[in-house]
Formats: structure tokens, C-alpha cells, sequence
């Protein structure tokens, strides 16, 4: 069981550029989240997806977008990359629904973007 | 958007000795769900505790224990016998109920340091 997985690790971009952060889970879980974590903000909701079709926007959404592929991916994309998204991401899953409130949100081990 | 505030950036605590991790949360919702995550150095997030609003009980799991106050809303993280392992990140995390419970709120989060 793999959980969550997100590709890639790390990443450089230079300001302008644009790239996709990939995001799967393995969990059959119907919730997945994408965060952006900076130093003395703990973590910050960019888009979340409740379940399979939908998506939508959390706290940070400029800049980003998302797409729901499938059940088990979620990726963001940054289509024109600037200094101030460099970050570490990370994605989560739940398994969403109101029957699992109690539930936690399973993380990934996050991706390291720095935009020059 | 709820508010999550952890008013201690830094904490140092002597090994084997317990230590208070303070949150306090802004809602005016009575059906919540507050979590609390540890981040160590290796940047994955892995979770600790759960509370719900209508628990009784204050949550215990191992060492970690939550010291709930419902009229304070404040649900501050109690780790007993501190270990040098216990060195990390600490974050405070609420789920809101009604249309947004999907969403997860956290806090900007306590480091913590165990000395020897």
C-alpha cells in the first residue's frame, strides 16, 4: 500500500514557467486536497476535490488549478510560475463524506518547487 | 474561513519531562473536529490525535493526550515523558461541519525542541 504518492520530489522553475505536480492515492478514498506549506504559516488549503468530478477552491487559489482525472489522481498546475509560489506542496486524501468525519487526511511526502 | 491560532512558534522541554502544546480555535459552530499532526525534519505529516466537539472525554493515544475546553475553544496537545524523537513540527488542524466540512483548517504551527 503506497498511500499517497506525489512526483515529482523536487523541482526548479524559473519565473513564467509552468509545470504540473502530480498527486495519486491508492486508498479508494473520494476526498483529495492540494496544500501549500510557507515557513511560520503552517499549511494552506489551494484547491480541494470533495469527490470524483468536482473541485474547488480553498484558501490560496490564485495562480493554480486543478484537475480531478480520475478517482485516484489530483494534479495542480501552475500555468505561469512566480518566485512567490515557492513552496513545499503537499497532497491529501480523506475518505470524505460526512461518515467519516473522525477520519484523518493522509498525506503525501510533499514536493519542493523553488521558482528563480 | 476559521481561524487556528498556535501562539508558540518555539518550545524547548527536558527529555522525559510532559509539555503543553497550546491551540486555540475561532468558530461558532458547536459540531467540529480537531486533529493534531507532528512534522519532523523528514517534512512528512503524521497524525496524532482526534477530538471531536461532542466527545466527553478528552482523546489520550499513547503519550499524547488532548486537554479539550469546549467554552475556552482551545484544544492544546499534551505530550507526556518527551522523548529526543518527539523534536518536530507540531500542528493543530480543525474540520468544520455543515457544507464545509471537507475543508481543514490548520494552524501555523509549534516547533518543538527536546533537549537531552
Amino acid at each position: 500500500n503506497a498511500g499517497v504518492t506525489q512526483t515529482p520530489k523536487f523541482q526548479v522553475l524559473k519565473t513564467g514557467q509552468s509545470m504540473t505536480l502530480q498527486c495519486a492515492q491508492d486508498m479508494n478514498h473520494n476526498s483529495m486536497y492540494w496544500y501549500r506549506q510557507d515557513p511560520g504559516m503552517g499549511l494552506r488549503l489551494i484547491y480541494y476535490s470533495a469527490s470524483e468530478g468536482t473541485t474547488d477552491k480553498g484558501e490560496v487559489p490564485n495562480g493554480y488549478n486543478v484537475s480531478r482525472l480520475n478517482k485516484r489522481e489530483f494534479s495542480l498546475r501552475l500555468e505561469s510560475a512566480a518566485p512567490s509560489q515557492t513552496s513545499v506542496y503537499f497532497c491529501a486524501s480523506n475518505p470524505g463524506g460526512r461518515a467519516f468525519l473522525t477520519e484523518t487526511q493522509y498525506f503525501g511526502p510533499g514536493t519542493r518547487l523553488l521558482v528563480l | 474561513a476559521q481561524k487556528i491560532t498556535q501562539t508558540q512558534p518555539g518550545m524547548f522541554v527536558q527529555e522525559k519531562e510532559a509539555v503543553t502544546l497550546d491551540c486555540t480555535y475561532d468558530t461558532s459552530d458547536q459540531s467540529y473536529g480537531l486533529f493534531w499532526y507532528k512534522q519532523p525534519s523528514s517534512g512528512e505529516m503524521i497524525f496524532l490525535i482526534y477530538q471531536g466537539s461532542y466527545d466527553e472525554q478528552n482523546a489520550t493515544e499513547g503519550r499524547y493526550s488532548l486537554n479539550f475546553q469546549k467554552a475556552r475553544k482551545s484544544a492544546n496537545l499534551v505530550i507526556s515523558a518527551s522523548q529526543l524523537g518527539d523534536s518536530a513540527m507540531y500542528f493543530c488542524a480543525m474540520r468544520p461541519p455543515g457544507d464545509n466540512f471537507n475543508k481543514f483548517y490548520f494552524g501555523s504551527g509549534t516547533k518543538l525542541n527536546v533537549k537531552p
